[in-house]
């Protein structure tokens, strides 16, 4: 069982629905979490890190679950260039940087 | 800037061969890892480092070596390619965060390798 899971989709959605993907974790003691956005054949790049508190930026929230060990990703007014796949990621060690990844969930946004 | 840079884009091996995929990066990070990225699997750590003259394994460490002799460079080695080699490797980079606020990793472009 991998350490960090999540459902690999795809999700197939119209333009300006609204879709969440969760991502479980099996480590208690991990620490940071963020979502990555990987393009088709392309580096993973930065989407949001994810607070204790939750957090948002524009059309996107982040949240986290501790107590059931989990984090969400909620995407509003999806739009056809959200088309991508989403990668959780977490680490349980504050000094190393070492992010464990999930299996990456597949969002396609159609017209 | 050039941020973390891979070479090669892409290399087609034959099984037994050797090779060194190269990673660097210009931003100072003390951080550095590799990763490979296999359909369904997402992306699995190979090693990583946390600064030069250290280096530890991730989740599928076995066929692969790696060094860190400057804080820049962090090659990948594969003594015997296998087939089951054959994937998308990423260099990763990140600073040292403090307790809770790692800092996010940027990752090179990538090498598509084909171990035939």
């Amino acid at each position: 069982r991998k350490e960090v899971e999540q459902d690999p989709g795809p999700f197939n959605v119209p333009e300006g629905a609204t879709v969440a993907f969760n991502c479980t974790y099996s480590n208690s003691a991990s620490q940071s979490f963020f979502w990555y956005r990987q393009d088709c054949r392309k580096e993973p790049k930065l989407l949001m890190s994810v607070y204790s508190s939750g957090n948002e930026d524009g059309r996107f929230t982040a949240q986290l679950n501790r107590a059931s060990q989990y984090i969400s990703l909620l995407i509003r007014d999806s739009k056809l260039s959200d088309s991508a796949t989403y990668l959780c990621a977490v680490t349980h060690s504050s000094n190393t940087g070492k992010l464990i990844f999930g299996q990456g969930t597949t969002l396609q946004v159609k017209p | 800037n050039a941020g973390v840079t891979q070479t090669p884009k892409f290399q087609v091996l034959k099984t037994g061969q050797s090779m060194t995929l190269q990673c660097a990066q210009d931003m100072n990070h003390e951080y550095m890892s590799w990763y490979r990225q296999d359909p369904g699997m997402g992306l699995r750590l190979i090693h990583y480092s946390v600064g030069a003259g250290i280096t530890d394994q991730g989740e599928v460490p076995n066929g692969y070596n790696v060094s860190r002799s400057t804080t820049e460079d962090f090659p990948l080695r594969l003594l015997s390619a296998a087939p089951s080699q054959t994937s998308v490797y990423f260099c990763a980079s990140s600073r040292q965060g403090r307790t809770g606020n790692n800092s996010p990793l940027h990752f090179g472009n990538g090498t598509r390798l084909t171990v035939t």
